[in-house]
């Protein structure tokens, strides 16, 4: 296993659109978790996920933010009609535990434009 | 809620040491974790303290005071590589065990020859 993987890296997306992004976490890890990440800022939690169940989200995230986690494998994290105050960079990471340590994925870069 | 204070810019020579402190106030504790991000990269793990005193791992270590809501990140022997930002995160254990952290708003660690 190489790590948690995240698709696609960049998108740029017109304002109103709607955006998908894929995370596929560490096999053995059952604890998934989306953070978003701007400029100069630290990772914002957005929602977590404990194999298939997602137990928590944050209070900031609008009802325009969705997230799934089929089969507690791999998850997505929809955007619908998406605004420029999207653009972000969007973590994935997961876990096994409580030690606090995350692996993070990649991102995507999110542009709305 | 979770708050944390850590400086925002470091800078220091090569083959010094510095220290990166971070205080946070929550409304539960469940240790500090650290993590390093280089520009256009993922965050990735670099230490926890669950108990007060202090971590070693290499060239790194990590304090932690629960008293005193402080925790700090040494690094010694910088190396240009080393350049980076660098977050403190606590973890909020009340919140369906789920092992959430919040993140500080990072400390960019430039190191000068």
């Amino acid at each position: 296993d190489t790590g948690v993987s995240q698709d696609p890296r960049h998108k740029i997306t017109k304002r109103g659109q709607n955006v998908t992004f894929r995370c596929d976490p560490i096999s053995e890890h059952n604890r998934l978790y989306w953070y978003r990440q701007t400029l100069g800022q630290g990772p914002e939690f957005l929602t977590y996920f404990q194999n298939e169940a997602q137990l928590e989200k944050s209070r900031l995230l609008s009802d325009r933010f969705s997230a799934e986690r089929p089969k507690g494998s791999f998850s997505t994290l929809e955007i619908q009609r998406t605004e420029q105050g999207d653009s972000a960079m969007y973590l994935c990471a997961s876990s096994l535990g409580t030690g606090g340590g995350y692996t993070f994925g990649s991102g995507t870069r999110l542009t709305v434009v | 809620g979770q708050s944390l204070e850590q400086p925002s810019e470091v800078t220091a020579v090569e083959g010094a040491i510095v220290q990166i402190n971070c205080t946070y106030q929550t409304s539960g504790f469940y240790g500090l974790s650290w993590y390093q991000q280089h520009d256009g990269g993922a965050p990735t793990f670099l230490s926890y303290n669950g108990l007060d005193g202090l971590e070693e791992t290499g060239r790194f270590s990590s304090f932690l005071s629960r008293s005193d809501s402080y925790g700090y990140l040494l690094l010694q022997e910088l190396q240009m590589k080393d350049s980076a930002s660098y977050f403190c995160a606590v973890r909020d254990g009340a919140r369906n065990a789920g092992n959430m952290l919040t993140f500080g708003g990072g400390t960019r660690l430039m190191v000068k020859p």
